[in-house]
């Protein structure tokens, strides 16, 4: 079955600290993987799309990883800032399946002064 | 602003009322998409229309109905809901070329809906 499994579930961090938010999948064939940043009540924006040939991506303070040999992603953030205080969600496309995004819950990421 | 405009922002309805939300995309997308957002959950897909023609519907119940006039505007029927259909629903936009990928998905702000 396709999954995509997104760990921890929430997440407290100091601002100007780094955190790295992980994401393991199991879906097959993969096409690409994506990150959305989510703000409370707001939709989902993209910071990144990754490829099968991708290993790293960055969008700013944003990087994210791809091992597609372990199906494991994670999206590392340096330097946060009050403005990063949002849910995290990875998404993954398998080859075969048209439109059908498997979405994870997201990581909800809480910054403190 | 990501060009992408859902109203109204926040509906309370009753069981046995009709209403609708409305998506308006401003990017020249050819595929609009609506998604149901509970607590906690994954995003749930429940239509695509892609160059206007309907081509997924993940099994959503009849008491949801949706309308493409055009490549830029969507709507969502609804009709008869129960209270478990509370949620965020979001529209979202991209732009398909064929035997490609899904594209850059764009969402808007989304449609907060409480069912009493």
């Amino acid at each position: 079955k396709n999954q995509v499994e997104q760990s921890p579930q929430s997440l407290i961090i100091l601002e100007g600290k780094n955190c790295t938010l992980q994401c393991n999948y199991t879906v097959s064939p993969f096409s690409n993987l994506r990150w959305y940043k989510q703000d409370t009540g707001r939709g989902p924006v993209s910071l990144t799309i990754m490829t099968f040939s991708e290993n790293t991506k960055s969008n700013g303070r944003y990087t994210a990883t791809l091992d597609a040999d372990t199906k494991q992603s994670s999206l590392h953030i340096t330097a946060s800032q009050l403005s990063d205080s949002a849910s995290y969600i990875c998404v993954v496309e398998s080859r075969w399946s048209n439109y059908q995004l498997i979405w994870g819950a997201g990581t909800k990421l809480i910054i403190k002064p | 602003e990501t060009g992408v405009t859902q109203t109204p922002r926040h509906l309370v309805m009753g069981m046995t009322n009709k209403k609708s939300l409305k998506c308006e995309q401003h990017l020249g997308h050819n595929a609009m998409y609506w998604y149901k957002q509970s607590a906690k959950k994954p995003l749930e897909l429940m239509f695509v229309y892609n160059f206007k023609e309907q081509t997924e519907n993940n099994s959503v119940p009849s008491r949801f109905s949706p309308e493409c006039p055009n490549s830029s505007h969507l709507f969502l029927h609804l009709h008869t809901l129960q209270p478990e259909d509370s949620a965020l629903y979001l529209c979202a936009s991209s732009q398909e070329r064929e035997g490609f990928n899904t594209g850059e998905l764009f969402f808007g702000e989304g449609s907060r809906l409480t069912v009493l």
